[in-house]
């Protein structure tokens, strides 16, 4: 069939604010939960994870944020700059047989973060 | 530590030609994954290498395949090009490919079937 091109959501937001970006996980057999970023021309680059026994994690001026219940992750951002535009996509990777995911991450779609002047 | 290196960074061919990509671990890592980014479907996963060893597999066609030396360097190959095979293609690399280890990324490869 024909495919469709994804359509991602944005998020836009001034400089100096707090933006938090949400993701929806499908895989509830899911154990390790990772955020990247990306930046125009780049790879994904890894901001923060947290595992499934937490519920919440900080970093530098990030934060991660797990239900399992409703199969929902967050990212917070503190403080956004306008270096921190870029698409930021959540991973999850699966808890297989002997804790080996076998490389595999399963990506969501993504979010376009625009952090203004 | 040097990142994951991939080469070429931008590739033309046209359709029913073949390509290799190379992709360097960062060093002491020896899971390498390869991962396909296109705008239509996003990151999917293709496949992964553990001591030049096929691990798991998604749900390519069999043209695309690959395989790990015993540096852990590994290399993926597409043959028989498609236009739908124009996309961003992207390494990375992990020290035992365990759940709960994280995946460092390259830069990734850009090509484009013409």
């Amino acid at each position: 069939g024909e495919s469709v091109g994804l359509h991602l959501p944005t998020l836009s937001v001034q400089e100096g604010d707090n933006s938090i970006i949400n993701c929806a996980y499908s895989n509830s057999a899911s154990d390790y939960f990772i955020w990247y970023k990306q930046e125009s021309g780049k790879g994904p680059q890894f901001i923060i994870d947290i595992r499934s026994n937490m519920d919440k994690r900080q970093g530098q001026r990030v934060t991660v944020l797990l239900n399992k219940t409703v199969k929902h992750l967050s990212l917070q951002i503190a403080a956004t700059q306008p270096g921190d535009s870029a698409v930021y996509f959540c991973a999850e990777s699966p808890d297989n047989a002997g804790g080996t995911s076998y490389g595999k991450l399963t990506f969501g779609q993504g979010t376009i973060l625009t952090v203004h002047p | 530590k040097a990142g994951v290196t991939q080469t070429p960074r931008y590739l033309i061919k046209t359709r029913g030609q073949q390509v290799t990509l190379s992709c360097s671990p960062i060093s002491g890592h020896r899971s390498v994954s390869w991962y396909q980014q296109t705008p239509g479907q996003g990151l999917q996963f293709l496949f992964e290498y553990f001591s030049e060893t096929q691990r798991n597999k998604g749900n390519f066609p069999g043209r695309f395949s690959g395989r790990q030396f015993s540096n852990s360097r590994s290399e993926m190959n597409v043959s028989t090009l498609e236009l739908g095979d124009s996309a961003l293609y992207l390494c990375a690399s992990m020290t035992r490919g365990r759940t709960r280890d994280t995946q460092y990324f390259g830069p990734g490869t850009r090509l484009t079937v013409l």
